[in-house]
């Protein structure tokens, strides 16, 4: 198993563009998040989704839109870079109930 | 929504017990506390989770409260590959949610 599997790893964005941060997992996990996080502090949520076409809004999730066609990916969509949106941006996975969320290895992404 | 509290910054010489301590004075009777960590900004790594009774895996130790007010991580022999940010988590029930605070950054010492 790759487990939760981010790409890229890193990006550089101009203002006003739009781009999507590709997440995938191959452990057949109902619930997957998208988090930021910025320098210095901790993760916050911006969308999440329980199963394949049910998405809903974390704490953070102005500028930001999500899709779920798939139990597989959960891709994030930036419509309108903005430089408050330069972060390490990690999406995580996880069976529900009680069991512990696996996260990918981040995206690192800075908007000039 | 349970959060957690957490002290910013701790140090730990190699080879003796880091204890991590963490408040979560409005846990739900339902609620699990988790513990993570990060290295270098890598993806959060999981390490343990209760509920209420102590556990315990090959990476620590978790001691819960019997109120569940508080806990306590304890990483029996630090190493210095244990230098990393701590955090202690609520999960919220709404979709399985996870609110991370600031963590602690526990930094081991040679």
């Amino acid at each position: 198993n790759a487990g939760v599997t981010q790409t890229p790893k890193f990006r550089i964005l101009k203002i006003g563009q739009s781009m999507t941060l590709q997440c995938t997992q191959d452990m057949n996990h109902n619930y997957m998040y998208w988090y930021r996080q910025d320098p210095g502090m901790g993760l916050k949520l911006i969308y999440y989704s329980v199963g394949a076409g049910i998405t809903d809004k974390g704490e953070v999730p102005n500028g930001y839109n999500v899709s779920r066609s798939t139990t597989e990916d959960f891709p994030l969509r930036l419509e309108l870079a903005a430089p408050s949106q330069t972060s390490v941006y990690f999406c995580a996975s996880t069976t529900g109930g009680w069991q512990p969320q696996h996260f990918g290895d981040g995206t690192r992404l800075s908007i000039l | 929504d349970a959060k957690t509290t957490q002290p910013p910054s701790m140090d730990c010489a190699e080879g003796r017990a880091a204890n991590l301590p963490c408040n979560h004075s409005t846990i739900s009777g339902n609620e699990y506390v988790y513990w993570y960590r990060q290295i270098h900004s890598q993806g959060p790594q999981y390490i343990i989770h209760g509920l209420k009774n102590n556990e315990t895996n090959e990476m620590a130790s978790l001691i819960i409260t019997e109120d569940r007010k508080s806990s306590t991580l304890i990483l029996p022999h630090a190493t210095l590959r244990d230098t990393a940010v701590y955090y202690c988590i609520v999960r919220v029930n709404t979709g399985n949610q996870f609110y991370f605070g600031t963590g602690t950054s526990l930094t081991v010492i040679p």
